[in-house]
């Protein structure tokens, strides 16, 4: 069973803060990672993908990959309240015909 | 208008009922998933279609089927619902990313109610 690890938060951070979101994955061969933000109620939204080591930077989203450690991480900078969302951490299985597991979410609270 | 669409949106039924999810896309994706979600349990992939000849089974098949009846429609169906079915369904739609990723595009989701 591949597994996405993810700690279910609450995270907490100030308005304006970085905050700084992990995920860990077990399926060595995994080359293809996403993450995606999902409001409460409502469905998951793609915002990176990242495929090669080191950082993938998209406004105030980097998304960090260490293949070596399996490990996978999404910071935001200048966190306001609208970023307060589930962020899912999704890796591609190795296994062939793209299947995704998805972590459970950490849950994200930017403090006005 | 939304690219991927599920209907209903929400949905009660009791024990027994014979159940239909629909979604609808107009991405022009060729592949098709159907997803639940519970707390605590993240999503998990129920069916999943890469074009209307190829349907595969996911983690949690038992006690749902699917019709893919064109490469624009992929429907979930529960035989007969148990409580233990309750959940928020998601659809979900992909074509390979500039990078080979498969990158997934999520409906809003049919909220289901098994009593």
């Amino acid at each position: 069973q591949k597994e996405v690890e993810q700690n279910s938060g609450p995270l907490s951070v100030p308005e304006g803060a970085i905050a700084s979101l992990n995920c860990t994955y077990s399926d060595r061969g995994s080359q293809s990672f996403f993450w995606y933000r999902q409001y409460s109620g409502k469905s998951p939204e793609l915002i990176m993908s990242i495929y090669s080591n080191g950082d993938k930077e998209d406004g105030r989203f980097t998304a960090q990959l260490n293949k070596a450690s399996q490990y996978v991480s999404l910071l935001i900078r200048d966190s306001q309240p609208s970023d307060s969302a589930t962020y899912l951490c999704a890796v591609e299985d190795s296994g062939g015909y793209q299947k995704v597991t998805f972590g459970t979410g950490t849950k994200l609270q930017v403090i006005p | 208008d939304a690219d991927v669409t599920q209907t209903p949106r929400n949905r009660i039924t009791k024990t027994g009922k014979r159940i239909m999810l629909e979604c609808s896309q107009t991405k022009g994706h060729d592949r098709m998933y159907w997803y639940r979600q519970d707390p605590g349990l993240g999503l998990r992939l129920i069916y999943y279609s890469f074009d209307v000849k190829d349907i595969n089974k996911g983690e949690i098949s038992d006690g749902y089927s699917v019709s893919r009846q064109a490469q624009a429609k992929f429907s979930l169906s529960l035989e007969s619902a148990i409580p233990n079915q309750t959940a928020l369904y998601f659809c979900a739609t992909s074509e390979p990313g500039t990078s080979g990723g498969n990158e997934q595009f999520f409906g809003p989701g049919t909220r289901l109610t098994v009593l």
